[in-house]
């Protein structure tokens, strides 16, 4: 079956550096991935959907690469802030097989020190 | 407009009780997503409901059951409580049940089994 694997359960970096998230699947690809964050004791917020003939989609500060050959999405936050500092999912969604539901990564939790 | 709601916000059970857990989509969504959010796992699908009926559930056992009302809010009903149903519950709507949909989260259930 699908499996999500997000690169690090915590990744630690400095103000104002580029925080790139990881996220790998096994088997096919989704006909979409998307990214959502997560603050403590709150629901997820979407922030972008890239689609599986998109190579990169672009945010404000985040961008989110999208490669099949590797079957990985990358997530990026440039100039990042203390305000960044969440847990962040990525989800594939399994339209196209039996399955048609999304299936979440456990996430990686993002910490920018001032 | 209102986002996604749910009620209540904390639930202490006993095991083999049960609970039931609401959740109001945001005005015009028709379909509901419930998650189990355990300590330390990411978000297992459970269940997915449109238009009043149920399209898809996660591998969860049949105690975990749910029903979506003609105003598209929904119930997620779990039986025979076990210690490990401890979790944060979390519902989701979007417009329809369309892959490429974001799905706007509630602030989640927190269950506790005692």
């Amino acid at each position: 079956s699908q499996k999500i694997e997000q690169n690090s359960e915590a990744l630690n970096i400095q103000e104002g550096k580029t925080a790139t998230l990881t996220c790998n699947y096994t088997n096919y690809s989704p006909a979409y991935l998307q990214w959502y964050r997560q603050d403590p004791g709150r629901g997820p917020v979407f922030l972008l959907l890239i689609r599986e003939n998109e190579k990169e989609k672009r945010k404000e500060r985040l961008k989110v690469t999208f490669d099949t050959t590797l079957k990985q999405s990358l997530f990026h936050i440039t100039a990042s802030q203390p305000a960044d500092s969440a847990t962040y999912l990525c989800a594939l969604d399994m339209s196209g097989s039996s399955a048609s539901k999304i299936i979440f990564g456990s996430g990686t939790r993002l910490s920018i020190r001032p | 407009e209102a986002g996604v709601t749910q009620s209540p916000t904390h639930l202490i059970k006993t095991r083999g009780q049960q609970a039931t857990l609401r959740c109001s989509p945001i005005s015009g969504h028709t379909s509901v997503y419930w998650y189990q959010q355990a300590l330390g796992l990411g978000l297992q699908f459970l269940l997915w409901y449109d238009e009043g009926e149920e399209r898809n559930r996660g591998n969860f056992p049949p105690r975990f059951s749910g029903r979506q009302f003609p105003n598209y809010s929904s119930e997620l009903n779990v039986n025979a409580l076990e210690l490990e149903d401890s979790a944060l519950y979390l519902c989701a709507s979007s417009p329809e049940g369309l892959p490429y949909n974001e799905q706007f989260f509630g602030p989640g259930t927190r269950l506790t089994v005692l």
